[in-house]
């Protein structure tokens, strides 16, 4: 079964642009959490969709958004992209909720100039 | 919101060595979690365990959720352990907090 795929890998904006972050589950999960860690911040959760609906988010601006496909795929936005979103963003799939077993994808490592 | 706070934050041993890391919360959890993020970046889940015991392999965990503190064992220490370790809680907001981590460094 195949792991949970995020893309792009890396990327680099400047100050101002907007950036979306793709992540594809394990087949058959529905629940996706995305998450962003920072050498300052440390690990903080964004959200977490459940059948096409944010269930829960985090301390995060409005700035920040996401969404989830039909077929579970999520994507989440950032825009008006400041110097501080440079970050490594991690989405988490699991079968129902962050409340079991969560895996981890790669994660895409945004660095915004 | 919520505190987490982890301990220590940086640990050395050598491999085949012992070790207890801690996870104290500053009020009430619907949900209590460990991870490990290696050192390439990777993270990954290792217990679900909002209270009692859990074992996996050469880890286990322990969750006193009426004194606000979880237990993270890690029994004959192999380089492969090396790595951050996360605590994370849910309290009754339901967003999820993160601790600072807690560095492990396993020598050969």
């Amino acid at each position: 079964k195949a792991g949970v795929t995020q893309t792009p890998r890396y990327l680099i904006k400047t100050r101002g642009q907007q950036v979306t972050l793709s992540c594809s589950p394990i087949s058959g999960h529905r629940s996706v959490s995305w998450y962003q860690q920072t050498p300052g911040q440390g690990l903080q959760f964004l959200f977490e969709y459940f059948s096409e609906t944010q269930r829960n988010k985090g301390n995060f601006p409005g700035r920040f958004s996401g969404r989830q496909f039909s077929n579970s795929r999520s994507e989440m936005n950032v825009s008006t992209l400041e110097l501080g979103d440079s970050a490594l963003y991690l989405c988490a799939s699991s079968l129902y909720s962050l409340r079991e077993t969560q895996y981890f994808g790669p994660g895409t490592r945004l660095l915004v100039l | 919101g919520i505190q987490v706070e982890q301990s220590p934050p940086d640990l050395i041993l050598q491999e085949g060595a012992n070790s207890t890391l801690r996870c104290n919360f500053s009020d009430s959890v619907n949900n209590l979690q460990w991870f490990h993020q290696n050192p390439w970046g990777q993270l990954i889940n290792l217990f679900y365990i909002p209270s009692g015991t859990k074992q996996n392999g050469r880890l286990s965990a322990t969750t006193v959720a009426t004194e606000r503190y979880s237990l993270l064992y890690i029994s004959s220490s192999q380089t492969t352990d090396s790595g951050v370790y996360f605590c994370a809680v849910e309290p009754s907001d339901y967003k999820l907090s993160f601790g600072a981590g807690t560095t492990v460094t396993v020598r050969a």
